[in-house]
């Protein structure tokens, strides 16, 4: 069964803070996404990675970035957590020959 | 962008059939997905259309028209589990970029 693990199901950040969001599949997937979901705007693409240090912006970037150094491992930085980035975060990874995406078991970020 | 329309909203009764509607812009279409995702788990994978026409899977049959940029899910003989949002996503050539749309929030009723 594919796995994808994220790091926390729930974290609580400071305005201002760093935030990383970690991100872990262990199916050799080739592609990787950020998406963030918020009520009654669904999820939105933040980033996405199709290889190793390859990366793309979705449709959402500004106040974000990510890491992709390992295959496995996609990162998500929040550089200075603002309150409108409270929401949860949806990490998912896919094959480049099968297309399903599979979903890890969400962050729900709270920036106070 | 990349448009994806479904209803917010449906509800439909226990042993009923639904359909749950889906279009999107067509520029760059690669294929169409339909997720299930109930309240508080992460989206799980449903149904995958890249060619025209119906594919069944048990309850769950999921249409594709290219041409029109139209899709739709039909739920059968439904259960008071099937309650959930049925989110559609398109695959855009870009590399692999899955785009969804905002979900549809199916209630069932007794």
């Amino acid at each position: 069964d594919v796995k994808v693990t994220q790091s926390s199901r729930y974290l609580v950040k400071r305005t201002g803070e760093k935030v990383f969001l970690e991100c872990v599949q262990d199916m050799d997937h080739e592609n990787m996404f950020w998406y963030r979901q918020d009520p009654g705007l669904g999820l939105r693409l933040i980033y996405f990675s199709y290889d190793v240090k390859m990366k793309e912006k979705g449709d959402i970037p500004e106040g974000y970035s990510v890491s992709r150094e390992k295959k496995e491992r996609f990162s998500l930085i929040l550089e200075s957590a603002s309150t409108n980035q409270t929401s949860m975060y949806l990490c998912a990874s896919s094959d480049r020959g099968r297309t399903e995406a599979f979903f890890g078991q969400g962050t729900r970020l709270t920036v106070v | 962008g990349q448009n994806i329309d479904q209803p917010t909203e449906m509800t439909a009764t226990e042993g009923a059939i639904v359909q749950i509607n889906c279009t999107y812009q067509t520029s760059g279409f690669n294929g169409l997905f339909w997720y299930q995702q109930h309240a508080g788990e992460a989206p799980t994978f449903l149904s995958y259309n890249v060619l025209d026409g119906l594919e069944e899977k048990g309850r769950f049959s999921s249409f594709l028209s290219r041409s029109k940029g139209y899709s739709y899910l039909l739920l059968k003989e439904l259960q008071m589990k099937d309650s959930a949002s049925y989110l559609c996503a398109v695959l855009y050539s870009s590399a692999s970029k899955i785009i969804f749309g905002s979900g549809t929030r199916l209630s069932i009723r007794p």
